[in-house]
């Protein structure tokens, strides 16, 4: 199984703040990496797919990028309904895998 | 739009199964890969296994070879996932999720809304 290892596991940001949500892989995985956001009680929605194309209707100051086995989540500006917690996910193979989260909250 | 609407929240004894619907609505259902994905409290994520309709084979993590089962009705566009021998460490919410694209290797692009199953003597 691909193992992918999310950091920070927490951060702690003001509104206006860039933030970044770095995911490695164990090993290559092409850019099928995708971010989700989750907020409490709620399941969790797509933002980014193909390590950085944008879901339809995700705000342009969200943004990803990388290659190989590395790949960041920005965001640009937070803004109060951006404190969530965020995952990685990488789709080159079966199983699936998860980050194991990153939590944003307020400073 | 796409949607996914899951059964509700069961509680469940030790050594005993749980089957989970999630019925879809306003898209291709048989195209379109639908995968389980459990949270334990506070936890993470961790895909349980997936299944594309049309072929009606499912593809199950290691971890879950053998307790889980994932079907499909075509007929009424619902997604099944029963996993058995129940422990406490199954407590946890699940969600079925849709693979935007035609395969199992797609992000997941539409999500139910989650089933807390809970597992207690």
């Amino acid at each position: 199984d691909i193992q992918m290892t999310q950091s920070p596991s927490s951060l702690s940001a003001s509104v206006g703040d860039r933030v970044s949500i770095t995911c490695r892989a164990s090993q290559g995985i092409s850019n099928s990496l995708a971010w989700y956001q989750q907020k409490p009680g709620k399941a969790p929605g797509l933002l980014v797919y193909a390590t950085s194309r944008l879901e339809t209707g995700v705000p342009s100051r969200f943004s990803g990028s990388g290659s190989g086995t590395d790949y960041t989540l920005t965001i640009t500006s937070l803004q109060p309904e951006d404190f969530a917690t965020y995952y990685c996910q990488q789709y080159y193979s079966t199983p699936q895998t998860f980050g194991q989260g990153t939590k944003v909250d307020m400073k | 739009q796409v949607q996914l609407v899951q059964s509700g929240a069961e509680v469940k004894k030790p050594g005993s199964s749980v089957k989970v619907s999630c019925k879809a609505s306003g898209g291709t259902f048989s195209s379109y890969a639908i995968s389980w994905v459990r949270q334990a409290p506070g936890q993470g994520l961790e895909w349980m296994g997936g299944i594309i309709p049309i072929f009606g084979t499912a593809n199950y993590a290691q971890k879950f070879q053998g307790r889980v089962t994932i079907t499909t009705d075509e007929s009424t566009s619902t997604a099944y996932m029963e996993l058995s021998s129940l422990r406490s460490e199954d407590t946890a919410v699940y969600y079925c999720a849709r693979a935007g694209g035609f395969g199992e290797l797609f992000p997941f692009d539409y999500w139910g809304q989650g089933t807390l199953v809970t597992v207690s003597s």
